[in-house]
């Protein structure tokens, strides 16, 4: 069956530290891998996306892996902050236009000082 | 970046009202809209894909004349929770994508508490 998973549904890491956030994917084949930040009572807003033949991304503190080969993808937050502290959502997009992309059910971490 | 207006936020409303839940977006034209519920600790789970112009393309158990839509124009789709019950309380989410390979831009959410 299809499955899309992100292995720690909660991540507790003291700032200044890296928070390494999974995602795997089971029976898909996504064209791009995308990440997501969702504070509570708002909608999720974009932060990456990454190719399926590309193998890292950055963006300021952030850095996404993907392998397609192990069908998962890593989301790093570098020097993490409190104000970090949020859900991260990854989502398969499947490259078919008008297509939804298919969400995980994210990780909450929580970035304490 | 890319704006998609969602309103309104939050609707409280008596059982068996009909509640319009509106999604645009502000600076781009959106062929494609979709609809998610979230349920609390959940993840986003797509109810509907509107597509300009045409019916839309609802998910599995999903029931369309209940939950209806309407992509009148490449920026705004509606969406109508007919004869609300308490039960249809949730957390909706509208998003538009300007293609594939492409961030997808959601509206901040709307609440519904049906009492």
């Amino acid at each position: 069956s299809q499955k899309i998973e992100q292995n720690s549904e909660a991540l507790n890491i003291q700032e200044g530290k890296t928070a390494t956030l999974t995602c795997n994917y089971t029976n898909y084949s996504p064209a791009y891998l995308q990440w997501y930040r969702q504070d509570p009572g708002r909608g999720p807003v974009f932060l990456l996306l990454i190719r399926e033949n590309e193998k890292e991304k950055r963006k300021e503190r952030l850095k996404v892996t993907f392998d397609t080969t192990l069908k998962q993808s890593l989301f790093h937050i570098t020097a993490s902050q409190p104000a970090d502290s949020a859900t991260y959502l990854c989502a398969l997009d499947m490259g078919q236009a008008g297509t939804a992309l298919i969400f995980g059910k994210g990780t909450t971490l929580s970035v304490s000082s | 970046g890319a704006v998609v207006s969602q309103h309104p936020s939050w609707v409280i409303c008596k059982s068996g009202t009909s509640v319009k839940i509106e999604c645009r977006s502000l600076d781009f034209q959106a062929t494609t809209m979709f609809w998610y519920r979230q349920f609390p600790k959940q993840s986003l789970m797509l109810m509907a894909t509107s597509n300009e112009g045409s019916k839309a393309t609802y998910e599995q158990g999903v029931e369309k004349d209940k939950f209806l839509i309407n992509h009148a124009s490449l920026t705004l789709s509606t969406l109508t929770v007919t004869s609300a019950h308490p039960e249809d309380s949730s957390f909706y989410i509208c998003s538009a994508s300007s293609g594939s390979g492409q961030p997808q831009h959601f509206g901040d959410g709307t609440r519904l508490s049906i009492l």
